[in-house]
């Protein structure tokens, strides 16, 4: 079976950081690009981050550009977020997400609650 | 950065109704969208990539549409497990979501 888990969730004050990470199994790894995407509370989808195959090529969400850094070890099987000087408005739901063999985003986890309070 | 405007924000349908959601790009997006179905507490699941092919799995009685700017999702005969909230996703520069349309019963 596909599957995502992830976790590292928690509350953390602003300007905090956080590291999320996802196990992914049932798949080869290393043969697909990875994402996070996130959703605050009651609102829509925000994609994130993006990571290549190989963890050579990152883009990330003007958002979160020079705070969040997307990482993956192929050799364990997962995908990781670091999150830096973390903001109220980071508060939300994170999911880590497959890329499909186009670019369709086929399989998600279960997310990770991130609430940004002092 | 490339808009994604979905519409209506929300709407009201019966089981057995054609429903029709429509997703404006605010640039050429070729056929790069992606429809996502999202049920309360629960991860999105993906429906239809590439403008019109069905994800495995996915009943046929879901329907993409269109190329360009304009694009439509259909369900011909609306089921109880249907009512949720619908996303459309471009995939031509890096991703944009639309805002969401909420689908529930009337």
């Amino acid at each position: 079976e596909v599957r995502l888990v992830d976790s590292g969730g928690l509350v953390v004050q602003p300007g905090g950081s956080l590291r999320l990470s996802c196990a992914a199994s049932g798949f080869t790894f290393d043969d697909f690009t990875m994402h996070w995407v996130r959703q605050a509370p009651g609102k829509g989808l925000e994609w994130v981050c993006l990571i290549s195959l190989d963890g050579d090529t990152t883009y990330c969400a003007d958002s979160v550009e020079g705070r969040f850094t997307i990482s993956r070890d192929n050799s364990k099987n997962y995908l990781y977020l670091q999150m830096d000087s973390l903001k109220t408005e980071d508060t939300a739901l994170y999911y880590c997400v497959k890329g499909g063999d186009g670019h369709a985003f086929d399989i998600w986890g279960q997310g990770t609650m991130v609430i940004v309070s002092s | 950065d490339i808009q994604m405007t979905q519409s209506p924000s929300s709407l009201s349908a019966s089981v057995g109704d054609r429903v029709t959601i429509t997703c404006q790009a605010s640039e050429d997006i070729r056929k790069y969208l992606s429809w996502y179905q999202q049920k309360p507490g629960k991860s999105p699941k993906l429906l239809i990539y590439d403008a019109t092919t069905l994800e495995t799995g996915v009943p046929s009685r879901f329907s993409g549409s269109g190329s360009g700017t304009d694009f439509t999702l259909t369900i011909s005969s609306l089921q109880p497990e249907d009512f949720a909230t619908y996303y459309c996703q471009q995939f031509h520069r890096l991703y944009t979501f639309g805002q969401g349309t909420k689908l529930d019963m009337k």
